[in-house]
This record gives structure tokens, C-alpha cells and sequence, in this order.
């Protein structure tokens, strides 16, 4: 079956970076785009772009643009959301999707 | 950028009864390909979200034939025929036609 599994919870102070990954298993993990999507605590869901890890090319929202960085290792089947000069704007739950399955989500809180 | 509006942005339901969430897109949503990209997702509280709808009306594996979506252009629909206890959560629209762009979402609580 269909699983994606995110890393865990991560706590950095404003001006860090955080780099969270998304393994996924049970498909052919170059046959799909992978998206990171955000929700912020008691917000909406925000799309912040996506990876092909067939070729590793990338779309990022404007928002995020100069900020982000997603990556991929087809060797463990795990792509990666790099997020840079984080500020408490960024807390939130980071998810990896296939857009019809989802990872379990990951909790970034910046703090001072 | 897409700007999907939903409404309402709450709803209270007595269980068995109907319930209906509106969705519109600033832009339409029908591709060359003769596809449209709307997509609905039910967000139970503390848990990703979960596929419903894909292209505005098949209904993912494994989702009740309660839920439906309809619509065209720039307008959609999700109904739920009788809405039921796990039912409950916030309902969200989302675009794929042009990059990704999500409705400020639905909560859909029980009477």
C-alpha cells in the first residue's frame, strides 16, 4: 500500500533553517510528483510547490521562492523540503502529498 | 494566481440529513483536454487531509457513495446525501489546473 512517512517534529530559532524528508513506499517513486503543502496552527492549507523525482525538476510558489529547496534520493525512495531564514511565520505542519495519498505531517515551531 | 472561494465556511448538520459545500474558482477550471481540475479533500481534526473527489466528480477508492461532486467552469459543488458522525472535519476545494491553490475551507460540525 501507498505510504509516505515523514520525518519528526523539529523546533529551530528564527533565522534557521529546517530540512524535512518524506520516504515514500508501496509505488514506483518516479512516477509521481511529490507537493509540500503547509497549514499553520488553526489555518488553511497552503501549497508551497512540488518535486518530479523522475527528473528532479521543480515548481515552487512565488511565495516561497529564494527560500525553498526541494530535493530527492531515488536511491531510498525520499524527497525532501528544505525551507531557509525561518521566521514564527513558519510554524506549522509541513505535509508531503501524491495529492491522493498524504505523509502523517510534520510539526516545524519557530522559536526564540 | 487561481483564488478559490468556498461556501459556507461553517455548517452545523443533523445527522441523516443532507449538506451541500459551494466552491468557485476564479478562473475556469476546464483544461484543452477536455478535464476539469477540481479536486475535494476532508480534513478530520488532527489528521492530513484525505482524498475525496478527483476532476470535479469520480470518487476516490475507498470513499462513501454518500459523497458527490458536481459542477463545471467555474462553479462545484460537494454534497453529502446523509451526513454521518465521521463526516465531521473541514472540507477543501483545491485546483490543479494552474500550479496548486486551495479554498479557505468548510468545517462541518454535527448538531
Amino acid at each position: 500500500q501507498v505510504q509516505l512517512v515523514q520525518s519528526g517534529a523539529e523546533v529551530k530559532k528564527p533565522g534557521a533553517s529546517v530540512k524535512v524528508s518524506c520516504k515514500a513506499s508501496g509505488y514506483t517513486f518516479t512516477g509521481y510528483y511529490l507537493h509540500w503543502v503547509r497549514q499553520a496552527p488553526g489555518q488553511g492549507l497552503e501549497w508551497m510547490g512540488w518535486i518530479n523525482p523522475d527528473t528532479g525538476g521543480t515548481i515552487y510558489a512565488q511565495k516561497f521562492q529564494g527560500r525553498v529547496t526541494m530535493t530527492r534520493d531515488t536511491s531510498i525512495s525520499t524527497a525532501y523540503m528544505d525551507l531557509s531564514w525561518l521566521t514564527s511565520d513558519d510554524t506549522a505542519v509541513y505535509f508531503c502529498t501524491r495529492e491522493d495519498y498524504w505523509g502523517q505531517g510534520t510539526l516545524v515551531t519557530v522559536s526564540s | 494566481d487561481i483564488v478559490m472561494t468556498q461556501t459556507p465556511l461553517s455548517l452545523s448538520v443533523t445527522p441523516g440529513q443532507p449538506a451541500s459545500i459551494s466552491c468557485k474558482s476564479s478562473q475556469s477550471l476546464l483544461y484543452s483536454d477536455g478535464k476539469t481540475y477540481l479536486y475535494w479533500y476532508l480534513q478530520k481534526p488532527g489528521q492530513p487531509p484525505q482524498l475525496l473527489i478527483y476532476e470535479v466528480s469520480n470518487r476516490f477508492s475507498g470513499v462513501p457513495d454518500r459523497f458527490s461532486g458536481s459542477g463545471s467552469g467555474t462553479d462545484f459543488t460537494l454534497k453529502i446525501s446523509r451526513v454521518e458522525a465521521e463526516d465531521v472535519g473541514v472540507y477543501y476545494c483545491m485546483q490543479t489546473i494552474q500550479l496548486r491553490t486551495f479554498g479557505q475551507g468548510t468545517k462541518v460540525e454535527i448538531k
